[in-house]
């Protein structure tokens, strides 16, 4: 299983383009990469998932180098609302011994 | 449009109590999760099923056991339990084809072991 690292915490201001990057040097071919975002005293919720190139929905974008080594979520101006922790996790089919890391920590700020 | 429904919010119990935490899923997904959420330790897999009455060993399955006897249920029991198992524990579930690690979490059981 490929792990991740991902800074522990982010400050932003309202209004602002976040980006929070994951490195996951050992990933596996078939590994697709998947962030979610949790808030305090709810379960995680899937925010997106991608396996190269650009990936965009409603509410992120997800870059993934040639390389995948790495990856970054996007957040468009950010708002109070967004202050959660996301986690970023890499994995094959099924989610089978799906591994969560600690996870960054996101403070915007007003 | 709740999906995973986790049976309680809070608990408290006591030392030695038996505990039942409940799980309920309404989307025929085949794959169900048990996992705990401690401050610094982030989410830990305690048990997954892949089927009905099947089920995996997680990273910390000690102390803990798991029942799956229809598809939508997913039952984590405390034998015995200890203060050591006071902690935020989260059901999820996925399709067995997903992408990969498509999760969707249950709101959560925060279970206090006095």
């Amino acid at each position: 299983l490929a792990k991740t690292t991902q800074p522990i915490s982010m400050d932003s201001y309202e209004g602002q383009e976040v980006n929070i990057t994951c490195s996951h040097n050992n990933i596996a071919t078939n590994d697709y990469i998947t962030w979610y975002q949790q808030f305090p005293s709810q379960g995680p919720r899937f925010i997106i998932q991608g396996y190269k190139t650009k990936v965009t929905n409603e509410v992120a974008s997800l870059f993934i180098p040639a390389d995948r080594k790495s990856s970054t979520l996007s957040l468009p101006r950010v708002s109070l609302s967004d202050t959660a922790v996301y986690y970023c996790l890499v994995g094959g089919t099924g989610g089978f011994k799906t591994i969560f890391g600690a996870g960054t920590r996101l403070f915007v700020k007003a | 449009d709740v999906k995973v429904t986790q049976s309680s919010r809070y608990l408290v119990k006591r030392t030695g109590e038996k505990v039942f935490l409940e799980c309920v899923q309404d989307m025929d997904h085949e794959n169900m999760f048990w996992y705990r959420q401690d401050p610094g330790l982030g989410l830990r897999l305690i048990y997954f099923s892949y089927d009905v009455k099947m089920k995996e060993k997680g990273d910390i399955p000690e102390g803990y056991s798991v029942s799956r006897e229809k598809k939508e249920r997913f039952s984590l029991i405390l034998e015995s339990a200890s203060t050591n198992q006071t902690s935020m524990y989260l059901c999820a579930s996925s399709l067995a084809s997903s992408g990969a690690n498509v999760l969707t979490f249950g709101a959560g059981s925060r279970l206090t072991v006095l």
